[in-house]
Protein backbone atom coordinates (compact mmCIF):
# COMPACT_ATOMS: atom_id res chain seq x y z
CA UNK A 1 0.00 0.00 0.00
CA UNK A 2 1.54 3.17 -0.85
CA UNK A 3 1.89 5.80 1.78
CA UNK A 4 2.85 9.37 0.98
CA UNK A 5 4.51 11.10 4.06
CA UNK A 6 4.03 14.62 5.30
CA UNK A 7 5.73 16.44 8.65
CA UNK A 8 2.72 15.94 11.08
CA UNK A 9 2.93 20.04 11.75
CA UNK A 10 5.73 23.11 11.10
CA UNK A 11 6.63 26.65 12.52
CA UNK A 12 7.76 29.22 10.98
CA UNK A 13 8.09 33.25 11.84
CA UNK A 14 6.77 35.75 9.88
CA UNK A 15 8.67 36.98 7.25
CA UNK A 16 10.76 33.49 7.71
CA UNK A 17 11.58 30.49 4.62
CA UNK A 18 9.65 26.85 5.58
CA UNK A 19 10.01 24.35 3.24
CA UNK A 20 7.42 21.76 3.52
CA UNK A 21 7.56 17.96 1.95
CA UNK A 22 6.31 15.01 0.59
CA UNK A 23 7.55 11.60 0.16
CA UNK A 24 7.21 7.90 0.10
CA UNK A 25 7.46 5.66 2.69
CA UNK A 26 8.77 3.02 -0.38
CA UNK A 27 10.73 4.39 -3.05
CA UNK A 28 11.32 8.48 -4.42
CA UNK A 29 8.86 11.05 -5.48
CA UNK A 30 9.55 12.21 -8.79
CA UNK A 31 8.14 14.61 -11.31
CA UNK A 32 6.26 11.31 -12.67
CA UNK A 33 4.05 11.94 -10.04
CA UNK A 34 2.35 15.23 -11.29
CA UNK A 35 3.38 16.23 -7.41
CA UNK A 36 0.65 18.93 -6.44
CA UNK A 37 -0.16 20.98 -3.30
CA UNK A 38 -3.43 21.92 -1.81
CA UNK A 39 -3.79 24.52 1.09
CA UNK A 40 -6.59 24.47 3.27
CA UNK A 41 -8.16 26.52 6.77
CA UNK A 42 -10.31 25.40 8.75
CA UNK A 43 -14.53 24.82 7.26
CA UNK A 44 -12.92 25.41 3.97
CA UNK A 45 -12.47 23.71 0.51
CA UNK A 46 -9.00 22.99 -0.27
CA UNK A 47 -7.24 25.53 -2.40
CA UNK A 48 -4.74 24.52 -5.12
CA UNK A 49 -1.32 26.00 -4.68
CA UNK A 50 0.92 24.36 -7.06
CA UNK A 51 0.45 21.92 -9.60
CA UNK A 52 3.27 19.45 -11.83
CA UNK A 53 5.33 19.71 -9.07
CA UNK A 54 6.75 23.27 -9.26
CA UNK A 55 3.97 25.36 -11.72
CA UNK A 56 1.81 27.84 -9.43
CA UNK A 57 -2.05 28.14 -10.06
CA UNK A 58 -4.18 31.31 -11.32
CA UNK A 59 -3.98 33.90 -8.41
CA UNK A 60 -1.32 32.11 -5.96
CA UNK A 61 1.48 34.21 -4.66
CA UNK A 62 5.09 34.14 -5.94
CA UNK A 63 5.58 33.21 -2.41
CA UNK A 64 5.04 29.81 -2.99
CA UNK A 65 6.94 27.61 -4.60
CA UNK A 66 7.37 23.21 -5.48
CA UNK A 67 9.96 21.51 -6.59
CA UNK A 68 11.55 18.25 -6.11
CA UNK A 69 14.31 18.09 -3.34
CA UNK A 70 16.04 14.89 -2.67
CA UNK A 71 13.58 12.03 -2.93
CA UNK A 72 10.97 14.36 -2.39
CA UNK A 73 8.26 16.93 -3.75
CA UNK A 74 8.70 20.14 -1.73
CA UNK A 75 6.70 23.29 -0.94
CA UNK A 76 8.36 26.34 0.12
CA UNK A 77 7.30 29.10 1.56
CA UNK A 78 9.07 32.48 1.20
CA UNK A 79 8.21 35.34 3.27
CA UNK A 80 5.61 33.81 5.40
CA UNK A 81 2.39 35.46 6.07
CA UNK A 82 -0.19 35.15 8.97
CA UNK A 83 -2.78 33.71 6.89
CA UNK A 84 -0.48 31.13 5.32
CA UNK A 85 -1.28 29.70 8.81
CA UNK A 86 -3.04 26.38 7.08
CA UNK A 87 -3.00 23.30 6.96
CA UNK A 88 -1.13 21.64 3.31
CA UNK A 89 -2.09 18.36 1.90
CA UNK A 90 0.43 17.36 -0.97
CA UNK A 91 -1.17 14.79 -3.52
CA UNK A 92 0.82 12.20 -5.71
CA UNK A 93 -1.23 11.07 -9.22
CA UNK A 94 -0.15 7.40 -9.36
CA UNK A 95 -1.70 6.77 -12.79
CA UNK A 96 -4.24 5.40 -14.06
CA UNK A 97 -7.31 7.74 -12.14
CA UNK A 98 -5.41 7.21 -8.82
CA UNK A 99 -4.59 9.52 -6.42
CA UNK A 100 -2.84 8.95 -2.23
CA UNK A 101 -3.14 11.77 -0.14
CA UNK A 102 -0.12 12.56 2.03
CA UNK A 103 -1.62 13.51 6.24
CA UNK A 104 -0.97 17.08 5.52
CA UNK A 105 0.81 19.31 7.86
CA UNK A 106 -0.48 21.82 10.05
CA UNK A 107 1.95 25.19 9.17
CA UNK A 108 1.55 27.72 12.61
CA UNK A 109 3.32 30.99 11.82
CA UNK A 110 4.51 32.64 14.90
CA UNK B 1 -18.05 31.15 -13.00
CA UNK B 2 -17.09 27.93 -12.25
CA UNK B 3 -19.34 26.16 -9.12
CA UNK B 4 -19.62 22.98 -7.64
CA UNK B 5 -22.22 22.05 -5.01
CA UNK B 6 -22.34 18.72 -3.21
CA UNK B 7 -25.79 17.86 -1.72
CA UNK B 8 -27.32 14.35 -0.43
CA UNK B 9 -25.05 14.48 2.86
CA UNK B 10 -27.01 13.78 6.50
CA UNK B 11 -27.60 11.13 8.87
CA UNK B 12 -26.78 7.40 8.08
CA UNK B 13 -27.27 3.97 10.78
CA UNK B 14 -24.20 1.82 9.50
CA UNK B 15 -25.29 -0.25 6.94
CA UNK B 16 -27.30 2.35 5.42
CA UNK B 17 -27.09 4.04 2.23
CA UNK B 18 -26.89 7.65 0.90
CA UNK B 19 -26.45 8.96 -2.63
CA UNK B 20 -24.53 11.91 -3.28
CA UNK B 21 -24.75 14.69 -6.15
CA UNK B 22 -22.98 17.32 -7.11
CA UNK B 23 -24.16 19.63 -9.25
CA UNK B 24 -21.88 21.58 -11.75
CA UNK B 25 -22.09 25.15 -13.62
CA UNK B 26 -20.19 27.92 -15.20
CA UNK B 27 -18.20 25.05 -17.32
CA UNK B 28 -18.58 22.48 -19.73
CA UNK B 29 -18.87 19.52 -17.22
CA UNK B 30 -18.78 16.56 -20.46
CA UNK B 31 -15.28 17.94 -21.05
CA UNK B 32 -13.95 17.38 -17.45
CA UNK B 33 -13.14 14.47 -15.72
CA UNK B 34 -14.38 14.53 -12.12
CA UNK B 35 -13.25 13.13 -8.56
CA UNK B 36 -14.83 12.55 -5.29
CA UNK B 37 -12.54 13.06 -1.72
CA UNK B 38 -13.73 12.81 0.99
CA UNK B 39 -12.54 14.23 4.65
CA UNK B 40 -12.71 12.64 8.25
CA UNK B 41 -13.52 15.11 11.01
CA UNK B 42 -10.17 16.35 11.94
CA UNK B 43 -8.42 14.20 9.51
CA UNK B 44 -6.86 14.63 6.19
CA UNK B 45 -8.36 14.27 2.83
CA UNK B 46 -8.50 11.18 1.26
CA UNK B 47 -9.37 10.52 -2.47
CA UNK B 48 -12.40 8.50 -2.72
CA UNK B 49 -13.31 7.76 -7.01
CA UNK B 50 -12.70 9.06 -10.17
CA UNK B 51 -14.66 9.33 -13.30
CA UNK B 52 -13.19 10.39 -16.29
CA UNK B 53 -15.24 11.96 -19.49
CA UNK B 54 -15.94 8.59 -20.99
CA UNK B 55 -16.78 6.94 -17.84
CA UNK B 56 -13.67 4.87 -16.99
CA UNK B 57 -13.97 4.62 -13.30
CA UNK B 58 -11.54 3.60 -10.19
CA UNK B 59 -11.82 3.51 -6.79
CA UNK B 60 -10.00 3.73 -3.36
CA UNK B 61 -9.48 0.07 -2.06
CA UNK B 62 -11.29 1.18 1.17
CA UNK B 63 -14.62 1.70 -0.96
CA UNK B 64 -14.60 -0.63 -3.59
CA UNK B 65 -17.32 -2.95 -3.96
CA UNK B 66 -19.69 -0.41 -1.61
CA UNK B 67 -19.89 2.93 -3.34
CA UNK B 68 -20.53 3.66 -7.03
CA UNK B 69 -19.74 7.01 -9.10
CA UNK B 70 -21.45 7.73 -12.17
CA UNK B 71 -22.01 11.26 -13.90
CA UNK B 72 -24.75 12.61 -15.89
CA UNK B 73 -23.78 14.84 -18.51
CA UNK B 74 -27.19 15.94 -19.50
CA UNK B 75 -28.12 17.47 -15.62
CA UNK B 76 -24.09 18.72 -15.02
CA UNK B 77 -24.35 16.36 -12.11
CA UNK B 78 -21.62 14.07 -10.54
CA UNK B 79 -23.14 11.24 -8.21
CA UNK B 80 -21.74 8.92 -5.36
CA UNK B 81 -23.67 6.25 -4.67
CA UNK B 82 -22.72 5.17 -0.78
CA UNK B 83 -24.18 1.55 -0.02
CA UNK B 84 -23.34 -1.03 3.25
CA UNK B 85 -21.87 2.41 5.22
CA UNK B 86 -19.57 2.58 8.17
CA UNK B 87 -18.28 4.23 10.89
CA UNK B 88 -15.26 5.21 9.00
CA UNK B 89 -16.86 6.11 6.46
CA UNK B 90 -17.97 9.49 8.28
CA UNK B 91 -16.30 12.36 6.60
CA UNK B 92 -17.17 15.83 4.21
CA UNK B 93 -17.18 14.71 0.99
CA UNK B 94 -16.16 17.04 -2.09
CA UNK B 95 -16.79 16.61 -5.55
CA UNK B 96 -13.46 17.89 -7.68
CA UNK B 97 -12.61 18.84 -11.16
CA UNK B 98 -9.53 16.83 -12.61
CA UNK B 99 -7.66 18.67 -15.04
CA UNK B 100 -5.75 16.61 -17.23
CA UNK B 101 -2.17 15.59 -18.51
CA UNK B 102 -1.05 19.34 -19.04
CA UNK B 103 -2.04 20.47 -15.60
CA UNK B 104 -0.41 17.03 -13.93
CA UNK B 105 -3.79 15.56 -13.25
CA UNK B 106 -4.75 18.32 -10.80
CA UNK B 107 -8.01 19.34 -8.58
CA UNK B 108 -8.60 23.11 -10.00
CA UNK B 109 -12.22 23.40 -8.45
CA UNK B 110 -13.78 22.08 -5.25
CA UNK B 111 -17.58 22.41 -3.75
CA UNK B 112 -18.08 22.73 -0.60
CA UNK B 113 -18.42 19.72 0.64
CA UNK B 114 -21.73 17.28 1.94
CA UNK B 115 -21.48 15.91 5.48
CA UNK B 116 -22.15 12.26 6.23
CA UNK B 117 -22.47 10.77 9.20
CA UNK B 118 -22.45 7.17 10.12
CA UNK B 119 -23.70 6.46 13.11
CA UNK B 120 -25.91 4.30 15.23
Amino acid sequence: QTVVTQEPSFSVSPGGTVTLTCGLTSGSVSTSYYPSWYQQTPGQAPRTLIYSTNTRSSGVPNRFSGSILGNKAALTITGAQADDESDYYCVLYMGNGIWVFGGGTKLTVL
Amino acid sequence: EVQLVESGGGLVQPGGSLRLSCAASGFTFSDYSMNWVRQAPGKGLQWVSYISTSNTIYYADSVKGRFTISRDNAKNSLYLEMNSLRDEDTAVYYCARVRGYNYGFSFDYWGQGTLVTVSS
